[in-house]
């Protein structure tokens, strides 16, 4: 149990477009998500909290107006990586939590190239 | 605000061997949960072990045991019987009790590799 599925798997864009990143809680409720950012051979680092119906929380740094986070229902997050430049090319990982105790469930990643 | 730090970037361990990977945190805080992550190549992330910080025994799960030393702040994973399978980057994590969509801070990594 406590499935998160993220799609798609990588994505190659041109540079100027934008990208849709999907996370689904499969069979459970995620009434918060995650989205991170990875770079190679680095650790995760957190980009913004997502809560259903209302705005996401963007950590310092973070550029709300270049990616768009979406949670519109309780099994549904979104990234979307708005005019895309090389420079956003990355690993993006999200994740739910489903129990105060074991911690996060976390999706497969996807690996975006902005060329 | 809280801190992970792994202090070893790269570490290695023959195949059958025990390695442990440290971990310390700083946090002012006194309910907490603290996680160790697995990365392997894939880059699925996967729970090896996690501690609850009321809880003094340490937390075993198979050839996966911690020593949670909680006045020193320190939370080190040893890995007994390496396998090939257990090379990855390993992930030290901290995450508040406060509730439970506290955001999960993660520690630089330590990157495992595993001698046949």
């Amino acid at each position: 149990g406590a499935v998160v599925s993220q799609h798609p798997s990588w994505v190659i864009c041109k540079s100027g477009t934008s990208v849709k990143i999907e996370c689904r809680s499969l069979d459970f409720q995620a009434t918060t998500m995650f989205w991170y950012r990875q770079f190679p051979k680095q650790s995760l680092m957190l980009m913004a909290t997502s809560n259903e119906g209302s705005k996401a929380t963007y950590e310092q740094g973070v550029e709300k107006d270049k990616f768009l986070i979406n949670h519109a229902s309780l099994t549904l997050s979104t990234l979307t990586v708005t005019s895309a430049h090389p420079e956003d090319s990355s690993f993006y990982i999200c994740s739910a939590s489903f129990d105060r105790i074991y911690g996060y469930t976390f999706g497969s990643g996807t690996r975006l190239t902005v060329v | 605000a809280q801190t992970v730090t792994q202090s070893q970037p790269e570490m290695s361990v023959q195949e059958a061997e025990t390695v442990t990977l440290s971990c310390t945190y700083d946090t002012s805080e006194s309910d907490y949960y603290l996680f160790w992550y697995k990365q392997p190549p894939s880059r699925q992330m996967i729970l090896v072990i996690r501690q609850e910080a009321y809880k003094q025994q340490n937390a075993t799960e198979n050839r996966f045991s911690v020593n949670f030393q909680k006045a020193a702040k320190s939370f080190s994973l040893k890995i007994s019987d390496s396998q090939l399978g257990d090379a990855a980057m390993y992930f030290c994590a901290y995450r508040s009790g406060k509730t439970s969509y506290d955001k999960v801070i993660f520690g630089p990594g330590t990157s495992l590799s595993v001698i046949p």
